[in-house]
């Protein structure tokens, strides 16, 4: 699997929009980038996931650019709820049977 | 509704003892896993089951086993071998051989206290 590397914490305010930012030079044609949210003492949800371009859903968007080797997860107007440690994993089979999350961005959102 | 249950919540165990931490989902998955996370970390794979009656170790197997007798179950047991138990278990489930494969269902996890 390819190996990614983000932000280790990032701070933000209420109401602010949040850009994560998740390289992983060595992504591979087949390579799907999906991101994961974890809440203390709860399991990681599934956010969104996608291969290139743009992927928006109810939660948020996941910008790639054309080479791949970078993607952006962007959530708009953080609520406090939205503290988290945000996991990005890279892979052909993310969801599958080596699946690896490394230690996360963990997103303190403020009042 | 469908999902992923964990039992119990907290268990704490004294050195030396085997325990086994449940794991059942109901969302018809063929896949599922074992992860350990510990304060601050990542999570790591311990075992996975593409199928019934089938397991592979994953990056930590040591001092654990796993059995998948059913489709539905697939519980863990930490043995006395495992020399760092406590830590936070988290069971998954996902389907597989498909790009719904992808997302992985997590359970509420378990917290082993081993003193």
């Amino acid at each position: 699997l390819a190996k990614t590397t983000q932000p280790i914490s990032m701070d933000s305010y209420e109401g602010q929009e949040v850009n994560i930012t998740c390289s992983h030079n060595n992504i591979a044609t087949n390579d799907y980038i999906t991101w994961y949210q974890q809440f203390p003492s709860q399991g990681p949800r599934f956010i969104i996931q996608g291969y290139k371009t743009k992927v928006t859903n109810e939660v948020a968007s996941l910008f790639i650019p054309a080479d791949r080797k970078s993607s952006t997860l962007s959530l708009p107007r953080v609520s406090l709820s939205d503290t988290a440690v945000y996991y990005c994993l890279v892979g052909d089979d993310p969801g599958g049977f080596k699946t690896i999350f490394g230690a996360g961005t963990r997103l303190f959102v403020k009042a | 509704d469908g999902g992923i249950t964990q039992s119990p919540k907290y268990l704490f165990r004294k050195e030396g003892q085997n325990v086994t931490l449940s794991c059942e989902q109901n969302l018809n998955h063929d896949a599922m896993y074992w992860y350990r996370q510990d304060p601050g970390q990542g999570l790591r794979l311990i075992y996975y089951s593409q199928i019934v009656n089938d397991f592979q170790k994953g990056d930590i197997a040591e001092g654990y086993s796993v059995s998948r007798e059913k489709k539905e179950s697939f519980p863990l047991t930490v043995t006395s071998a495992q020399k760092n138990p406590t830590a936070f278990y988290l069971c998954a489930s996902s389907i597989t051989f498909t790009r719904d494969a992808y997302e992985q269902y997590f359970g509420p996890g378990t917290r082993l206290t081993v003193t």
